[in-house]
């Protein structure tokens, strides 16, 4: 157990509707990830933070914007909800140089 | 840029069969090397690394690994499956002086009873 906390565990929204899913740490990590899985994709790389108010891109952060302004928080917006962003989303930290993930946060858009 | 390649998308095999799962990556420096493992409806669970050594990592539940530099490959291995090892596997990579993780598209496993 990583110690991480995502909220909320599911949500369906609508097209066009501002979405932000909570990831939530207790070990004081530094490095901190948000992921998206999609079937034939994997896991693809959203956005990362390297520490309080530093963050950067990942390989499919187009729609994405995250922000950092606690070591314990990590949140990941969506500004505007597209039917393409329906997805799984996983946080994750690092620790001694080996990636955890959180639980998962299932997301719809209709 | 750098990129992880899984090239078995499905596999099936009955109980007590061997397996195998190639995993390839495309970065020439130096790197750690991980499988992961997926239950359905759960998160990824680390099964083994490698960060350097031996290059025969054992991990969990019985998988091995074997990091071949020359061949830019980390293939998982399991001597005989169960049933309970359905699930989907994941390799990943991370250059040594960055924080980014890349992880493969998985292989999706299913052992038949």
């Amino acid at each position: 157990d990583a110690g991480i906390t995502q909220s909320p565990r599911h949500k369906v929204t609508e097209t066009g509707t501002p979405v932000t899913l909570r990831c939530h740490q207790t070990e004081n990590h530094r490095y901190m990830y948000w992921y998206r899985q999609d079937p034939g994709h994997g896991l693809r790389l959203i956005h990362y933070s390297y520490g309080v108010k530093d963050t950067d891109k990942g390989e499919v952060s187009d729609g994405y914007s995250v922000s950092r302004s606690k070591t314990e928080d990590f949140l990941l917006t969506l500004e505007s909800a597209t039917s393409s962003q329906t997805s799984v989303y996983f946080c994750a930290i690092s620790e001694l140089d080996t990636i955890y993930f959180g639980e998962g946060s299932w997301l719809t858009v209709v | 840029a750098q990129s992880v390649s899984q090239h078995n998308h499905h596999v099936i095999l009955s109980e007590a069969a061997s397996l195998e799962l190639g995993c390839n990556y495309s970065y020439g420096g130096t790197v750690n090397l991980f499988w992961y493992v997926q239950y359905p409806g759960q998160h990824l669970q680390l099964l083994l690394k490698y960060f350097s050594g031996d290059p025969l990592v054992k991990g969990i539940k019985g998988f091995e690994a074997e990091f071949i530099k020359s061949k830019f490959s980390f293939n998982l291995r399991k001597p005989s499956v169960q049933w309970s090892d359905t699930a989907e596997y994941f390799c990943a990579v991370r250059e040594k002086g960055t924080y980014k993780y890349i992880f493969g598209t998985g292989t999706r496993l299913k052992v038949l009873a």
